[in-house]
């Protein structure tokens, strides 16, 4: 996935604990999203960032908070990570919404 | 509202054609997109079509558009077992502002070689 990382790939971690993920871009795309994807699910949108500091919410973003202080690095964080946020987690930049999206290559969290 | 369905599973013969379907309900969209997800890998955007066409081909890929009703297909000639992964269709919105793309649920494509 050229111009936009992950990070860390893999994750374990004990509930009532914070996570913070990072997405990091080389493209200078103004927008950039965090998704999740469950079984039976697909992707969710948690948050998503059109500028730095301009973010918005996504249909689930309760127990998630973001934030973007420069155009290059996106961070989700869990403040107190619960089970039903074991997921794989996605994210994703574009010019713009109506642009095709490029995505990382995704964190597997899981919450013990 | 914005809602994209797609069925979650769809199993084809190695040398078959393929075709994944998707309907959403949002009638001004503007493009509509399909992405590829491989096993442990991101979404790849794969293709996609305006919403004033009704075909676009390219290579073993067809994309074909009904915007009356609304249903939009991906078609793979000649499948082969690498085309094994999940499907996803995407609508936006353009004309709405500053709206995310809407994925469907995705279609798992297993190629039996």
């Amino acid at each position: 996935d050229a111009g936009i990382t992950q990070s860390p790939r893999h994750k374990v971690t004990e509930t009532g604990t914070p996570v913070t993920l990072r997405c990091h871009q080389t493209e200078n795309h103004r927008y950039m999203y965090w998704y999740r994807q469950d079984p039976g699910h697909g992707l969710r949108l948690i948050h998503y960032s059109y500028g730095v500091k301009d973010t918005d919410k996504g249909e689930v973003s309760d127990g998630y908070s973001v934030s973007r202080s420069k155009t290059e690095d996106f961070l989700l964080t869990l403040e107190s990570a619960t089970s039903s946020q074991t997921s794989v987690y996605f994210c994703a930049i574009s010019e713009g919404h109506n642009y095709g999206y490029t995505f990382g290559s995704g964190t597997r969290l899981t919450v013990v | 509202g914005e809602d994209v369905e797609q069925s979650l599973f769809l199993s084809v013969r190695e040398g078959d054609s393929s075709v994944i379907n998707c309907t959403y309900t949002d009638s001004s969209s503007t493009y509509l997109y399909w992405y590829k997800q491989e096993p442990g890998a991101g979404l790849q955007l794969l293709t996609y079509i305006f919403s004033n066409m009704d075909m676009k081909q390219d290579q073993r890929l067809t994309v074909l558009l009904n915007k009356k009703d609304k249903h939009l297909s991906l078609r793979i000639a000649d499948t082969q077992t690498g085309d094994s992964a999940i499907y996803f269709c995407a609508e936006s919105h353009r004309n709405s502002g500053n709206t995310p793309l809407v994925f469907g649920k995705g279609t798992r494509l297993s190629v039996i070689a």
